[in-house]
């Protein structure tokens, strides 16, 4: 899966609690993005990075934040756990904002 | 608003049948359009990339077409394996500089021996 891992790859958390999620790569690349993906949606943008300690807003980053103090990691935070984010994460890497993305394999968190 | 759509939302051939998946969008800007294969599970891996003055691209039994005048992208698979079983994504990016993108719901295929 081109050198990117999440952790946790599976998480069930309380209302309420915050909960960071990790996206590792070892390929260097400059962009880093996390999705979320529910039925009935296509994968949407939370937040994106276009390199360390430079991040963005996505379409859904209400509830978020994220952190990315250096190239090979990219920490998506919820401060505050809410049932309306249980939801399939997915990171992904790509070297420039129009290359290839890179997917990682998923972090499935439920919110109770 | 930017949106992605894509038809049929399921699909089920038998083994060694092709197919073909329609994408059709309204994003703008348009810089690339991607298809996605996606295993139950497992994140999305990219089939394909086209930009705008590309017609077909092909990815082994995979090929893409895209007509940017109306708007519309296919995907067709040749001699379906049960290993294409999958959901697979239209995604067309609309801001570079960001890698933006709208992300289309997807065709689930399922191939039936």
């Amino acid at each position: 899966d081109a050198g990117i891992t999440q952790s946790p790859r599976h998480k069930v958390t309380e209302t309420g609690t915050p909960v960071t999620l990790r996206c590792h790569q070892t390929e260097n690349h400059r962009y880093m993005y996390w999705y979320r993906q529910d039925p009935g949606h296509g994968l949407r943008l939370i937040h994106y990075s276009y390199g360390v300690k430079d991040t963005d807003k996505g379409e859904v980053s209400d509830g978020y934040s994220v952190s990315r103090s250096k190239t090979e990691d990219f920490l998506l935070t919820l401060e505050s756990a809410t049932s309306s984010q249980t939801s399939v994460y997915f990171c992904a890497i790509s070297e420039g904002g129009n290359t290839e993305a890179f997917f990682g394999q998923g972090t499935r968190l439920t919110v109770v | 608003k930017n949106q992605v759509e894509q038809s049929p939302q399921s699909l089920i051939i038998l083994e060694g049948k092709n197919c073909t998946l329609q994408c059709n969008y309204t994003v703008s800007p348009f810089s690339n359009l991607r298809w996605y294969k996606q295993d139950t599970g497992r994140g999305p891996v990219s089939l394909t990339i086209m930009t705008f003055s590309e017609n077909t691209k092909s990815n082994g039994r995979y090929t893409a077409t895209l007509d940017a005048d109306t708007k519309q992208s296919s995907l067709h698979i040749t001699a379906s394996q049960l290993s294409d079983s999958a959901s697979y994504i239209c995604v067309v990016i609309f801001n570079t500089n960001a890698g933006k993108s709208t992300f289309g719901d997807g065709t689930t295929l399922t191939v039936k021996p």
